[in-house]
């Protein structure tokens, strides 16, 4: 069964600094997003991208936070200068239509911490 | 932004009882769906509702979309110890648009 990978699963970096966070959505999908979680709490929406451009951002993701699709396959979460409060763990997600609803397609998941 | 509150936060409960969670919300969605979460994995989706009033069943999952758009519950049946987790719902306001999740549900069921 087609499914969304994530790596790494989990990733230790110093404060200020940069990280990148991948993600391969699955392959006939065309919209992709990513959610984090800080632990014991509920899901939080980041971004959703479509088409090459983003499509909606939260208001969790300021200036700090980038995406892009490089290459045909994969989707990243950058964030260039990490703070202890970016400690969470980060899905990727992605969904075949705009319409429909819901159905995203989440994957395992990215647990990050900044020390 | 929109708030989900969902309830309970836990529930233990022996193998074979029925369960209950639900969620509320100050404002409408338009959809409404409700995700179960294993330790160390991303949400799973369980079933989806689309109109108010819908009634959806997966299985022992039973999950409707409240007439006022505001509110959505869950029903387990028969519980079995491998729907331990936990139980969130989120909704959507358009479609495309993002998901809001409620707190979560952590459900633990005893043999």
């Amino acid at each position: 069964e087609p499914e969304v990978t994530q790596t790494p699963s989990h990733q230790v970096t110093q404060m200020g600094q940069e990280v990148i966070l991948r993600c391969v959505p699955i392959s006939n999908h065309l919209y992709f997003y990513w959610y984090r979680q800080i632990l014991g709490q509920k899901v939080e929406f980041l971004v959703s991208f479509y088409n090459n451009e983003i499509s909606e951002k939260s208001e969790i993701f300021d200036d700090q936070f980038s995406v892009e699709r490089p290459d045909g396959s994969n989707f990243t979460l950058k964030i260039r200068s990490t703070k202890l409060e970016d400690s969470a763990m980060y899905f990727c997600a992605s969904s075949e239509r705009r319409d429909s609803p819901g159905k995203l397609f989440f994957g395992s998941g990215t647990q990050l911490s900044v020390l | 932004g929109q708030q989900l509150n969902q309830s309970p936060q836990s529930m233990f409960i022996q193998e074979g009882e029925d369960v209950s969670m639900n969620c509320t919300s100050s404002s409408i969605f338009n959809t409404w769906l409700w995700y179960k979460q294993d330790p160390g994995e991303g949400p799973v989706l369980l079933i989806a509702l689309y109109k108010a009033g819908e009634l959806t069943s997966n299985g022992r999952l039973t999950a409707q979309f409240g007439i006022t758009r505001k509110d959505s519950f869950l029903n387990i049946s028969a519980s079995i110890p491998s729907d331990v987790g936990i139980y969130f719902c989120a909704g959507q306001l358009d479609s495309g648009s993002r998901l809001t999740f409620g707190e979560g549900t952590q459900l633990t069921v005893n043999p």
